[in-house]
């Protein structure tokens, strides 16, 4: 079964220090892989994307996710995060084949703390 | 351009009531789409739309309907609502069914007492 995976529903960090989200999928066929951020009371905004070409893909405001595909992942990244990164992160992916449909993972809530 | 909207922001619904959630997109795009978010669960989809007069269930369209008369406005119908349906509902369009990146509203946030 086609599925996305976000183990950590919470990560609190402090800020200045690196950040990794996690975000596993499970699929037999070719995936493009999204990361969306929420803010507060606000719509889901596009944070970055792999559709095909380098595996490292960076956003403008310092994150980047590296797409693995043996170990089926693409993990968020952040060396050092702010307050204002402070957001509710989702994975999604689209398997090939289903259109444009995104399948989301449950979330991870990123709390910046000084 | 405005983008996506999505009225109203909030609203109290009481079981059995039915309502209106308005989308509307001033992009051109010919794929809309309708989520909800749940604590959770990530979003779902609930009914998507190709083209104006194209309309086809998503994961969770059960006591939901839409349609899709002109290319701008995609409205989401509650006819009878129910508690289970107290969630916030996000529309989100992208320019074709080819197109990978999908354009999200503010959300509408649906309380069913």
């Amino acid at each position: 079964a086609q599925s996305v995976t976000q183990l950590d529903s919470q990560v609190p960090v402090f800020e200045e220090a690196p950040v990794e989200l996690r975000c596993n999928y499970s699929s037999s066929v070719s995936v493009y892989l999204f990361w969306y951020v929420q803010y507060p009371n606000q719509g889901l905004q596009l944070l970055l994307k792999y559709l095909s070409g380098s595996t490292l893909v960076e956003s403008i405001n310092g994150f980047e996710a590296e797409f693995n595909k043996s170990q089926t992942s693409f993990h968020l990244r952040k060396p050092s995060v702010h307050i204002s990164d402070t957001a509710e992160y989702f994975c999604a992916v689209i398997f090939t084949g289903g259109g444009n449909k995104l399948t989301f993972g449950t979330g991870t809530q990123l709390k910046v703390e000084l | 351009n405005a983008g996506v909207t999505q009225t109203p922001k909030f609203h109290i619904l009481k079981t059995g009531q039915s309502m209106t959630l308005q989308c509307a997109q001033d992009m051109n795009h010919g794929y809309l789409s309708w989520y909800r978010q749940d604590p959770g669960m990530g979003l779902r989809r609930i009914h998507y739309s190709v083209a104006a007069g194209i309309t086809d269930k998503g994961e969770v369209p059960d006591g939901y309907n839409v349609s899709r008369s002109n290319t701008e406005d995609f409205p989401l119908r509650l006819e009878s609502a129910a508690p289970s349906q107290t969630s916030v509902y996000f529309c989100a369009s992208s320019t074709d069914r080819s197109s990978y990146e999908q354009y999200f509203g503010p959300g509408t946030r649906l309380t069913v007492t």
